[in-house]
């Protein structure tokens, strides 16, 4: 079945370090790739996704490229800031899209020290 | 503003006891999902309902049940059948053109008294 496996946390920056979260995934066909973030007490919220190999997903400055050949789609930002500090989540929906739910990683705590 | 509410916050659960979680979508969403949340565990899909009057079971549906009589709720029930409900719930829906990008509630925290 479809899996994915993120970097265990938490992973402890200091503020305006770079930031990568590593995510590998495996699935039959041609899923679609998110990344969702989740602040304390809260849902989940999409940060970016990535439909097709070699889309590149964007927003408020990080960013993550499907790569088929790697199967990886890695998170990163230049430039982190306090208030990314929140849990983030690694999804998949396969070929047939996502209508029975989304396959989830682990989950990323990520802590920005000032 | 559209989007979706889950009540209570906060629930316990006392031994023996079905708790319902509620989960209402203003979204005009036709797909709806109920996850489980444990610390470590990432999110694993309990039900979910593609149309009115329809659910499948997910992964773990095993001491729940769900319902889908209405468009906009979904309620889920925790049944004494559960023995280990501790946890934090997520609903979640999705359109159907797009059924991958889901949108999420606040969560319920339950907890076992």
């Amino acid at each position: 079945g479809d899996s994915v496996t993120q970097m265990e946390g938490p992973v402890t920056l200091s503020e305006e370090a770079f930031l990568t979260i590593n995510c590998t995934y495996t699935a039959t066909g041609y899923p679609s790739l998110f990344w969702y973030v989740q602040y304390p007490g809260e849902g989940l919220q999409l940060l970016l996704k990535a439909t097709k190999a070699d889309d590149k997903g964007s927003n408020k400055g990080f960013e993550a490229t499907y790569r088929k050949e790697t199967t990886s789609f890695h998170l990163e930002k230049g430039s982190v800031q306090v208030s990314d500090s929140a849990v983030y989540f690694c999804a998949l929906s396969d070929t047939g899209g996502g209508a029975d739910g989304l396959t989830f990683g682990k989950g990323t705590h990520l802590i920005i020290q000032p | 503003d559209g989007g979706i509410t889950q009540s209570p916050k906060y629930l316990f659960r006392k031994e023996g006891q079905n708790v319902t979680l509620s989960c209402e979508q203003n979204l005009n969403h036709d797909a709806m999902y109920w996850y489980r949340q444990d610390p470590g565990q990432g999110l694993r899909l309990i039900y979910y309902s593609q149309i009115v009057n329809d659910f499948q079971k997910g992964d773990i549906a095993e001491g729940y049940s769900v319902s889908r009589e209405k468009k906009e709720s979904f309620p889920l029930t925790v049944t004494s059948a559960q023995k280990n409900p501790t946890a934090f719930y997520l609903c979640a829906s999705s359109t159907g053109l797009a059924k991958n990008i889901q949108y999420f509630g606040a969560g319920t925290r339950l907890s076992v008294l």
